[in-house]
């Protein structure tokens, strides 16, 4: 069955950068683009980017561009989101999705918390 | 940025009731318009997309509908399981926004 497999939780300085890695297993990772949201405690859903693993390419929303980083390790089927220059505002649960028909996320890792705080 | 404006923000229901949730786009979508449930402490679940094609496993109970800029989200009949928060995403031109959600609530 596809899965998503993500860490629980980091807790980063603001100014740092944190990586959150999403291992895909129960189907061809390179076969579906990655898309990465965030959710800020009680509040909606937030599209960041998205990361096509065959090719490498992405695509950022502007909100973050300059600050993430979506790259990816075909050989262990592992997606990663790296956003850097932390503040408490990035404090969020962070998933990531597969990019499925007519570009809609069928199947979503199970959420990294990250706290940014001093 | 395309934005994406749910109606209402909040509505109470009883089971077995038909509930219907609107999201307007602020321009057209070309129906890549899909819909989510979360529950709390929960990951978002896919639904229905493409405006209108149902998610393998979800209940036929939930349909959606629309073109262009206007899309629905209909619950025929709730169920006590229906409870949540439901999302619209529009994924017609990155970035791909959601709508801001609209809680179901037990009345």
């Amino acid at each position: 069955q596809v899965q998503l497999v993500q860490f629980g939780a980091e807790v980063k300085k603001p100014g740092a950068s944190v990586k959150v890695s999403c291992k895909a297993s129960g189907y061809t990772f390179t076969s579906c683009d990655i898309n990465w949201v965030r959710q800020a405690t009680g509040q909606g859903l937030e599209w960041m980017g998205w990361m096509n693993p065959n090719s490498g390419n992405t695509g950022y929303a502007q909100k973050f561009q300059g600050r993430v980083t979506m790259t990816r390790n075909t050989s262990i089927s592992t997606a990663y989101m790296e956003l850097s220059s932390l503040r408490s505002e990035d404090t969020a649960v962070y998933y990531c999705a597969r990019r499925r028909g007519a570009g809609s996320s069928d199947y979503w890792g199970q959420g990294t918390l990250v706290t940014v705080s001093s | 940025d395309i934005q994406m404006t749910q109606s209402p923000s909040s509505l109470s229901a009883s089971v077995g009731d038909r509930v219907t949730i609107t999201c307007r786009a602020s321009q057209r979508l070309n129906n890549y318009l899909n819909w989510y449930q979360q529950k709390p402490g929960m990951t978002p679940k896919l639904l229905i997309y493409a405006a209108s094609s149902l998610q393998s496993g979800v209940p036929s109970r939930f349909s959606g509908s629309g073109s262009g800029t206007d899309f629905t989200l209909t619950i025929s009949s709730l169920q006590p399981e229906d409870f949540a928060t439901y999302y619209c995403q529009q994924s017609y031109s990155t970035p791909y926004t959601f709508g801001q959600g609209t809680k179901l609530e037990i009345k």
